[in-house]
């Protein structure tokens, strides 16, 4: 069973608007939470991550959100560029180190 | 400070033959895993080692093994090879499980299964 879910497999936005990826998880025990990028024939690349004891952080245009009663997560960029179409996946921490990650989203900025 | 390097970065089997892909983590990283990656299905953890004994293993089949050497090297097995292993595999290291438990990410090894 999936413990985080990316439900939307594509999202486009036009540039210099707001891109919005959303994440589910199922594990309260998770307690970091990162997204990576992937361009095709590369690894995913760190993006930003979150603990679970914070509910933002911030790295220049990148936002994430955590909402915990929620088990949800959100990635914002603002503004979105072109150079950031790429897919998205976001992931959590669970014990160890092991990591279970979403199915991706697909982000297209327009110029 | 090098990457991680995976090799090789492709390769072509058949059905009922074995395969061995190879890590490098980035020098000083001692926590290595591995990631099975296909269309629609995202990343699934395989196993994780740290300091040549392995830490955690997701539910793949006994196929599915790994070892890691005394150098933090790591290499991943795959016997009986099927048509669904056709995949990207993905290793990954990390320093230690405290700060962001950031990954870094090798490029991977993709795999055809024919």
């Amino acid at each position: 069973d999936q413990q985080v879910k990316q439900n939307s497999p594509s999202l486009s936005v036009q540039e210099g608007r707001i891109s919005i990826l959303n994440c589910d998880y199922t594990n309260s025990m998770f307690d970091y939470f990162l997204w990576y990028k992937k361009y095709p024939a590369e690894g995913p690349t760190f993006l930003i991550s979150i603990s679970s004891i914070k509910d933002k952080n911030e790295d220049g245009r990148f936002t994430v959100f955590l909402n915990k009663s929620a088990k949800h997560l959100s990635l914002h960029i603002v503004p979105s560029q072109p150079g950031d179409s790429a897919v998205y996946f976001c992931a959590s921490r669970g014990t160890g180190n092991q990591f279970y990650f979403g199915t991706g989203t697909s982000l297209t900025v327009i110029p | 400070k090098a990457g991680v390097t995976q090799t090789p970065r492709y390769l072509i089997k058949t059905r009922g033959q074995q395969v061995t892909l190879s890590c490098s983590p980035i020098s000083g990283h001692r926590s290595v895993s591995w990631y099975q990656q296909t269309p629609g299905q995202g990343l699934q953890f395989l196993f994780e080692y740290f300091s040549e004994t392995q830490r955690n293993k997701g539910n793949f089949p006994g196929r599915f093994s790994g070892r890691q050497f005394s150098n933090s090297r790591s290499e991943m097995n795959v016997s009986t090879l099927e048509l669904g292993d056709s995949a990207l595999y993905l290793c990954a290291s990390s320093d230690d499980r405290g700060h962001t438990g950031e990954l870094f990410f090798g490029e991977g090894s993709r795999l055809t299964v024919l």
